[in-house]
């Protein structure tokens, strides 16, 4: 298994443009988180997933903002509209359901958006 | 709003000395506690999680918790020269949610 993936590694846009990234987990990794990062700031939850099913949207998103995992493998996240203040490191993880107690998150390399 | 605090830094710590990284949260609810090491453009790397109070060693790190004060730190020993990185915390509320803090970060001084 080579971890997780993430497409593309960069995206440049224009303001108003739609964009939709790509992750895919950890094979047999039920959870699937979604993180956006700035400079000098930690990953800031946007949503996250168990198996198909999406569990949590953070109160932070706008309706621009849709992620899906259709068949509870691979996901995918779409903003609409892109803004300039959307830009940052959009940042993937997996993790299995039950990991000793907790659920350890493992990170793919990230999507860097920048919207000019 | 649940949050997790972290001194944002920087660190300085000699080589082979102890750094010591502190965290601290608000969901006193929260059950499972992480630190996650994140060098400058990557992505952030899994190095401990703790579950209970107490202390955890894997190798030169050891994980402390203590809920009561809602408190978690990682002490890194013998600290090399690739220890510097920014440290984030993350803390597992009740609902499963993930919150990370800001991160430390930390310089090792050769």
């Amino acid at each position: 298994d080579t971890g997780v993936s993430q497409d593309p590694r960069h995206k440049i846009t224009k303001r108003g443009q739609n964009v939709t990234f790509r992750c895919d987990p950890i094979s047999e990794h039920n959870r699937l988180y979604w993180y956006r990062q700035t400079l000098g700031q930690g990953p800031e939850f946007l949503t996250y997933f168990q198996n198909e099913a999406q569990l949590e949207k953070s109160r932070l998103l706008s309706d621009r903002f849709s992620a899906e995992r259709p068949k509870g493998s691979f996901s995918t996240l779409e903003i609409q509209r892109t803004e300039q203040g959307d830009s940052a490191m959009y940042l993937c993880a997996s993790s299995p359901t039950h990991s000793g107690g907790g659920h350890e998150q493992f990170f793919g390399p990230g999507t860097r958006l920048t919207v000019l | 709003q649940k949050e997790v605090e972290q001194n944002s830094g920087p660190l300085s710590v000699p080589e082979g000395a102890i750094a010591s990284l502190n965290c601290t949260y608000s969901d006193r609810g929260s059950q499972s506690f992480f630190w996650y090491r994140q060098y400058s453009g990557k992505s952030p790397e899994l190095i401990m999680s703790i579950y209970s109070n107490g202390d955890k060693e894997d190798g030169r790190f050891t994980a402390q918790l203590n809920k009561a004060s809602q408190y978690v730190s990682l002490l890194i020993r013998d600290s090399q020269p690739s220890d510097s990185a920014t440290y984030l915390c993350a803390v597992e509320d009740r609902d499963d949610k993930i919150i990370f803090g800001k991160g430390t970060r930390l310089h090792i001084l050769p």
